[in-house]
């Protein structure tokens, strides 16, 4: 059974720090996802890693995919107080037959003036 | 390009009555997802759906729960003698097509059993 952890799981950090959140995946997949949550509201997606190696970067939220080690990080760099949110990632396997995502249990993240 | 659309976005119900969500998916996607969110958590797969057929229930509860997504009109999750344990937040995604590089999620359905 496919499952997904990210550690921390809240996180409160100040401004212009940098740090990072981490995502294990327990059995090889095909894609993996990092998506922002603010209270009460839906999912927005942030990154889609399809490959080893891959790394994408949009303002101060850059993605990594190590599928070796079975690990995404979301490394945030010069925090703002606009990033404050639960971050999560999520696997999916359509190539076994999986289209349904597995999420992992959510970060929430906090950033103080 | 509307997005995806749930309806109605809070729902409150009383301990054994029905509650029926509704999701339309994006235009041109025949492929639609239900998850659940319980408070403080993440979210969970409950149901896959293409037009007419039920993909995968793997993460159905086996009562009480049934969706359904006919060849007109949204998709419907329906949850019979609601208990409060089923207070959480209904998340509906939809997908172009099987494999599908992203599923888009619509707003939620916040429900609220008291």
């Amino acid at each position: 059974e496919l499952k997904v952890e990210q550690n921390p799981l809240f996180l409160s950090m100040q401004e212009g720090k940098n740090y990072t959140i981490y995502c294990n995946y327990s059995t090889t997949s095909d894609r993996l996802y990092w998506y922002r949550q603010d209270p009460g509201k839906s999912l927005e997606s942030l990154f889609v890693l399809l490959s080893n190696g891959a790394v994408k970067q949009e303002g101060r939220l850059m993605a990594s995919l190590d599928t070796k080690a079975r690990l995404s990080t979301l490394h945030i760099t010069a925090a703002v107080h606009d990033l404050s949110a639960t971050y999560f990632c999520a696997v999916d396997n359509p190539s076994q037959g999986a289209q349904k995502l597995v999420f992992g249990q959510g970060t929430r993240l906090t950033i103080n003036p | 390009n509307a997005g995806v659309m749930q309806n109605p976005r809070h729902l409150v119900r009383r301990r054994g009555q029905e509650a029926r969500l509704r999701c339309s998916p994006m235009k041109g996607h025949s492929h639609v997802y239900w998850y659940r969110q319980l408070p403080e958590e993440g979210l969970k797969f409950m149901v896959y759906l293409q037009k007419e057929n039920i993909i995968d229930e793997s993460g159905m509860p086996k009562e009480r729960f049934s969706a359904e997504f006919p060849k007109e009109g949204p998709s419907i999750l329906r949850i019979q003698q609601v208990v409060r344990g089923d207070s959480a937040a209904y998340f509906c995604a939809s997908s172009q097509h099987s494999g599908a590089y992203e599923q888009y999620f619509g707003p939620g359905t916040r429900l609220t059993v008291t």
